[in-house]
């Protein structure tokens, strides 16, 4: 089963531009995971929020949680062709058990 | 930089046949996790082990599916026989103990194809 949803499923936009993703989840949790995923490869991480945190910043990266809505965000500022990508967020629960959502997308226009 | 070592990197099998992929987590992680993703959705974790014990493998097929980890280093994801269902890429992770919140560092993955 999968925690975490992520919206939209799929998102194209102008390099340049700035992406957002979205990501909803459903019991406490210890910490979100940000991952990135190449076609065809292995999940990268990016980028770690704590349950205590809302907000952390990583270069062009950007997270945010809120955990009274059970949410999180990720914004990519000035996109580049190489963001192109598929993005899932990861939730740890209390229990220590990583769930991964089913991602998002996002396509870098040039 | 040390890495997650998956082999092979692509199988083709037929069903019924049986499988095995090879995971080498990177040198002193405690922690390696076996991931099935079917395309277009998100990682779906198998089993999990710390050290050579199985702390999770209640998503593992227990019929079709083996894991093991004997010395806590290297591990094995066995599939016998295998299903048409069974077409994935499974991914193998592994983490820290002394990491901070359970990131996990990702293998390229195996992608098998039942026929």
């Amino acid at each position: 089963s999968q925690q975490g949803e992520e919206d939209p499923q799929a998102l194209s936009i102008q390099e340049g531009e700035n992406a957002t993703m979205n990501c909803s989840y459903k019991t406490s949790i210890n910490n979100l995971q940000w991952y990135r995923q190449n076609s065809g490869r292995g999940l990268v991480h990016l980028i770690l929020i704590r349950s205590n945190e809302r907000e952390k910043h990583s270069g062009r990266l950007r997270v945010t949680l809120d955990t009274s809505k059970k949410s999180s965000s990720l914004l990519i500022t000035a996109s580049r062709a190489a963001d192109t990508a598929s993005y899932f967020c990861a939730t740890v629960r209390r229990d220590d058990k990583i769930i991964f959502g089913k991602g998002t997308r996002l396509h870098i226009l040039p | 930089e040390a890495e997650v070592a998956q082999s092979p990197r692509y199988k083709i099998t037929e069903k019924s046949q049986a499988v095995a992929f090879w995971c080498d987590p990177i040198s002193g992680h405690a922690t390696l996790y076996w991931y099935r993703q079917i395309l277009g959705q998100g990682p779906e974790l198998l089993v999990q082990f710390q050290d050579e014990s199985v702390v999770d493998d209640s998503q593992l097929p227990k019929d079709r599916f083996s894991a093991e980890r004997l010395k806590g280093v290297d591990s094995t994801l066995k599939i016998q026989p295998a299903e048409l269902g069974d077409s994935a890429m499974y991914l193998c992770a592994s983490s820290s103990r002394w990491g901070e919140g359970n990131e996990q560092f990702f293998g390229p993955g195996t992608r098998l194809t039942v026929l």
